[in-house]
């Protein structure tokens, strides 16, 4: 079975800067799929950005980048030029590709301070 | 468009009452989903559907059933209510498995006294 770890319960970031938040996950699969939702406090869950294993490209949504290193399974996502809309809770959540779960991490509350 | 359409949105029940948390959507996915959200463990999946007809078991599936009769509906049931079933219920859908994401709709708070 996959885990997902997010090892910062809260972080904080000053408006206009740049902030990152980790992920690592446990698999023996070597194709699979990566996701980082965000869920403000509406509690609608939308997907930010999504990572394919088999690609090296790291990738990226305007201000929404990824660092995907998968010898190290990680998967960290940088949010740049901070904007208060994005104070949310973020989750990362891992897909494999014969399955049909999201397996999720425990989620990183982000706050971002005026 | 609506998307995924979650009712009620807020639910208070007695222990050992029954109820079912219905969704809705609108996209023709044949993948649909249900999640309960704890505080600090993220989203768990309770049961799954790859199309209409068949449903499958997800990691919490105890004390709660579905059914999935169409490709737009797939309702959640909680048989008898327990104070361990409090939580944020979320049903999700997706055109390819999952591959590409799912779709949320807005989540059910459900509270059991």
């Amino acid at each position: 079975a996959q885990t997902v770890t997010q090892s910062q319960p809260e972080m904080s970031v000053q408006e206009a800067e740049t902030v990152t938040l980790s992920c690592t996950y446990d698999t023996s699969e070597s194709n699979y799929y990566l996701f980082w939702y965000k869920q403000p406090p509406s509690r609608q869950m939308i997907l930010v950005i999504r990572q394919e294993a088999y690609k090296q490209q790291n990738a990226t949504e305007n201000r929404f980048s990824v660092n995907f290193q998968k010898a190290a399974k990680s998967f960290s996502l940088k949010i740049s030029d901070s904007q208060l809309g994005d104070t949310a809770m973020y989750f990362c959540a891992f897909h494999n590709n014969a399955g049909n779960m999201l397996t999720f991490g425990g989620g990183t509350r982000l706050m971002v301070k005026p | 468009n609506a998307g995924v359409t979650q009712t009620p949105k807020f639910q208070v029940l007695k222990t050992g009452q029954s109820m079912t948390l219905q969704c809705a959507q609108d996209m023709n996915h044949e993948y649909m989903s249900w999640y309960r959200q704890d505080p600090g463990m993220g989203l768990r999946l309770i049961h799954y559907s790859v199309g209409a007809g068949i449903t499958d078991q997800g990691e919490v599936p105890n004390g709660y059933n579905v059914s999935r009769s169409t490709t737009e509906d797939f309702p959640l049931r909680l048989l008898s209510a327990a104070p361990s079933q409090t939580s944020v219920y979320f049903c999700a859908s997706s055109l390819t498995g999952g591959r590409d994401g799912y779709t949320f709709g807005s989540g059910t708070r459900l509270t059991v006294v």
